[in-house]
C-alpha cells in the first residue's frame, strides 16, 4: 500500500512570495489533514477535510494561507504573501473515517522563507 | 480544550536500559491515542495507536499503556538501541467522534548512547 506523498520536499522562497505544496493521500481515506511544525514544536492542525468538506480550519491564517481538496482526493496548500515566521515543516496526514483511525503523515515539505 | 504535554522535552540514557516516555492530556475524553517517532528531516511514522476501550498495545519492544482516568500514556521501549534515537511524540484524538482532529505533544527527544 503506497503511503501519503507529499511534494516538493524542499523549499525556499523569499518572503513576500507564495508558494503551493501538494499532497496525494492513501487510496480510500477520506480525511486529510494539513499540520504546521515549526523547528523544536508538536506539530499543529491547519487544516482538515473530510472528503471534500473542511471539517476544522480554527488555526488556519485565513489571511495569507489556502488549501482545497476539489475532488476528495488531492489536496493543495497555498501560502501568499509569505512570512519569515511561516518557515516549518508542513505535515499531511490521512486516516479512514471510520473505526481504527490510525493516522498516516507523509515526508514532509521543508520551507524556508528568508 | 484538550491540551497534550510531553515530559520531558530531551533524554539520553546508555545503550540497552529500558526506558519510559510520559505523555498526559488534560481531558480523559479521547477517542483514542497514537505514539509516533519523529526522525530528524523527516515525516511522523506510527508506531502504536490505542483505542479508548484499550489498556495497552505492544509492537516488538514497544509497549504503550492508557489511563484514561489519570489522563496518561506511557511508551515503554526494552532493550534500547542507538537505532531508537529520534523524537518521539504522543497524539490524542479527542472526544468521541472519528473524525476529531488530532493534537499533539512538543515531544520527546531520545538519544541512546553507544
Amino acid at each position: 500500500e503506497a503511503g501519503v506523498a507529499q511534494s516538493p520536499r524542499y523549499k525556499i522562497i523569499e518572503k513576500r512570495q507564495s508558494v503551493a505544496f501538494w499532497c496525494n493521500p492513501i487510496s480510500g481515506h477520506a480525511t486529510l489533514y494539513w499540520y504546521q511544525q515549526i523547528l523544536g514544536q508538536g506539530p499543529k492542525l491547519l487544516i482538515q477535510f473530510q472528503n471534500n468538506g473542511v471539517v476544522d480550519d480554527s488555526q488556519l491564517p485565513k489571511d495569507r494561507f489556502s488549501a482545497e481538496r476539489l475532488k476528495g482526493v488531492d489536496s493543495t496548500l497555498k501560502i501568499q504573501p509569505a512570512k519569515l515566521e511561516d518557515s516549518a515543516v508542513y505535515l499531511c496526514a490521512s486516516s479512514v473515517l471510520q473505526g481504527n483511525t490510525e493516522a498516516f503523515f507523509g515526508q514532509g515539505t521543508r520551507l524556508t522563507v528568508v | 480544550k484538550q491540551e497534550v504535554t510531553q515530559i520531558p522535552a530531551a533524554l539520553s540514557v546508555p545503550e540497552g536500559e529500558n526506558l519510559v516516555l510520559n505523555c498526559s492530556f488534560t481531558d480523559s475524553a479521547i477517542y483514542n491515542l497514537q505514539w509516533f517517532r519523529q526522525d530528524p528531516g523527516k515525516g511522523l511514522t506510527s508506531l502504536l495507536l490505542i483505542q479508548s476501550s484499550q489498556r495497552e498495545q505492544t509492537s516488538g519492544r514497544l509497549n504503550a499503556s492508557l489511563d484514561k482516568s489519570s489522563g496518561r500514556s506511557t511508551l515503554y521501549i526494552a532493550a534500547s538501541q542507538p537505532g531508537d534515537s529520534a523524537t518521539y511524540l504522543c497524539a490524542v484524538r479527542p472526544g468521541y467522534s472519528s473524525a476529531s482532529k488530532i493534537i499533539f505533544g512538543s515531544g520527546t527527544r531520545l538519544s541512546i548512547r553507544p
